[in-house]
């Protein structure tokens, strides 16, 4: 079974400080990109960061960047110097590519992230 | 359009009713999702379209619920005789195709059986 586990429901950071969110996954295929969507109050899913799983570097994005080991099945966003249009909750997707492939995004359960002033 | 619209925005409705939400996505996206997220739960997946066809339907949780996309485009998700374990947000997603592109998600809908 393909799964993603966001073993953090909420988290809390001052603001400018830095925050690392969790994520693990489980798939046996071998070719697959990993995704952070940020979910805002308005509810609109915007696409932090992506993460194509052959790519041994980590993905960067202005303040936003992963920790990406594949070995452990483990994806984790840090964001850096936190601000306050950051609270949201986070989701940790991902999805494979294989002949079967339906394009369909496997979501975790989400965390909840307050950036505090 | 520039985004993926959805509508309504809101909807309550009385148990036993059907509903209809819209989604219409992005000008030229082939590939049409919906899902489904219970309160504060992540996004439960219900349904992919690619063009008109539906090659996987195995996210609909019963009978009860049927969608179709028209012209490639526009697409309707369908909700017979509502309970209230259907209240939920219903986000719609489109993307070009290609599994490592992502999808542009529209702001759902929020469903309220009462």
């Amino acid at each position: 079974a393909q799964t993603v586990t966001q073993s953090q429901p909420e988290m809390s950071v001052q603001e400018a400080e830095t925050v690392t969110l969790s994520c693990t996954y489980d798939t046996s295929e071998n070719n697959y990109y990993l995704f952070w969507y940020k979910q805002p109050p308005s509810r609109q899913m915007i696409l932090v960061i992506r993460q194509e799983a052959y790519k041994q570097q980590n993905a960067t994005e202005n303040r936003f960047s992963v920790n990406f080991q594949k070995a452990a099945k483990s994806f984790s966003l840090k964001i850096s110097d936190s601000q306050l249009g950051d609270t949201a909750m986070y989701f940790c997707a991902f999805i494979t590519h294989g002949s079967s492939n339906t394009g369909k995004l496997i979501f975790g359960q989400g965390t909840t992230l307050q950036v505090k002033p | 359009g520039a985004g993926v619209s959805q509508s309504p925005s809101n909807k309550v409705t009385e148990k036993g009713k059907d509903v209809e939400l819209r989604c219409d996505p992005i000008s030229g996206h082939t590939a049409l999702y919906w899902y489904r997220q219970s309160l504060g739960q992540g996004l439960e997946f219900l349904i992919y379209f690619q063009g008109n066809s539906a090659p996987d339907k195995s996210g609909l949780p019963s009978d009860r619920f049927s969608a179709e996309r028209t012209g490639g485009s526009v697409s309707t998700l369908t909700i017979q005789r509502t309970q209230q374990e259907d209240s939920a947000v219903y986000l719609c997603a489109s993307s070009l195709g290609g599994a490592g592109i992502g999808y542009t998600f529209g702001s759902g809908t929020r469903l309220t059986v009462v």
